[in-house]
């Protein structure tokens, strides 16, 4: 299986912060790579997909990068509403695996 | 709008079963491949199965390989997990999401449904 380990786990910031989520696999996956954002008590939504393009109606202080094996989730200027866990997703091969998640703490 | 709401979480008994259920509206459900994909307390997530547009192929996570089955009704704009021998460690919140429009990722995600399996 393609593990994908995040880095930070938890990650303390203000808000106006600039923040970079790190996502690295196991083996090459080429752009085949998701994130979501979770709030607490609420389903997964889905920030950028194919590494870099950002879904509909997310804001453009999220955007993503990387190819083959590193990936970075960046946010620009953390707003309130962007304090919540953050996983990466790799769907270049069975089974598709989850990052194990950041926390994005207020500090 | 797309709309996915499951039902079906209850309290079961270790080694018994559980049929989820996840209705779909707002969108041409039978154009996308549907995800089940649960969360443990406190824990990440983990994708569990994949059906193709026909229902013709799934795909399992080894965890539940054997034990669970995804199935869909097109005709009804359903995706099911039938969920067998049951365990503690399936205790969770099952969500099922819809696959992407350019990819296997998960694009639109139900409000998920609390399965614990105790005694």
């Amino acid at each position: 299986d393609i593990q994908l380990t995040q880095s930070p786990s938890t990650l303390s910031a203000s808000v106006g912060d600039r923040v970079t989520i790190t996502c690295r696999a196991s083996q090459n996956i080429y752009s085949s790579l998701a994130w979501y954002q979770q709030k607490p008590g609420r389903a997964p939504k889905l920030l950028i997909y194919k590494a870099s393009n950002l879904e509909s109606g997310v804001p453009s202080t999220f955007s993503g990068s990387g190819f083959g094996t590193e990936f970075t989730l960046t946010v620009s200027s953390l707003q309130p509403d962007d304090f919540a866990s953050y996983y990466c997703q790799q769907y270049n091969r069975y089974p598709w695996t989850f990052g194990q998640g950041t926390k994005v703490e207020i500090k | 709008e797309v709309h996915l709401v499951e039902s079906g979480g209850d309290l079961v008994h270790p080694g018994g079963s559980r049929r989820l259920s996840c209705a779909a509206s707002g969108f041409t459900f039978s154009f996308y491949e549907m995800n089940w994909i649960r969360q443990a307390p406190g824990q990440g997530l983990e994708w569990l199965a994949n059906i193709s547009i026909s229902g013709s192929v799934t795909s399992y996570a080894d965890s539940v390989k054997g034990r669970f089955t995804i199935s869909r009704d097109n005709g009804k704009n359903s995706v099911f997990l039938q969920m067998n021998s049951l365990r503690a460690e399936d205790t969770a919140i099952y969500y099922c999401a819809t696959g992407g429009d350019n990819g296997a990722y998960f694009q639109h995600w139900g409000q998920g449904t609390v399965v614990t399996v105790s005694s």
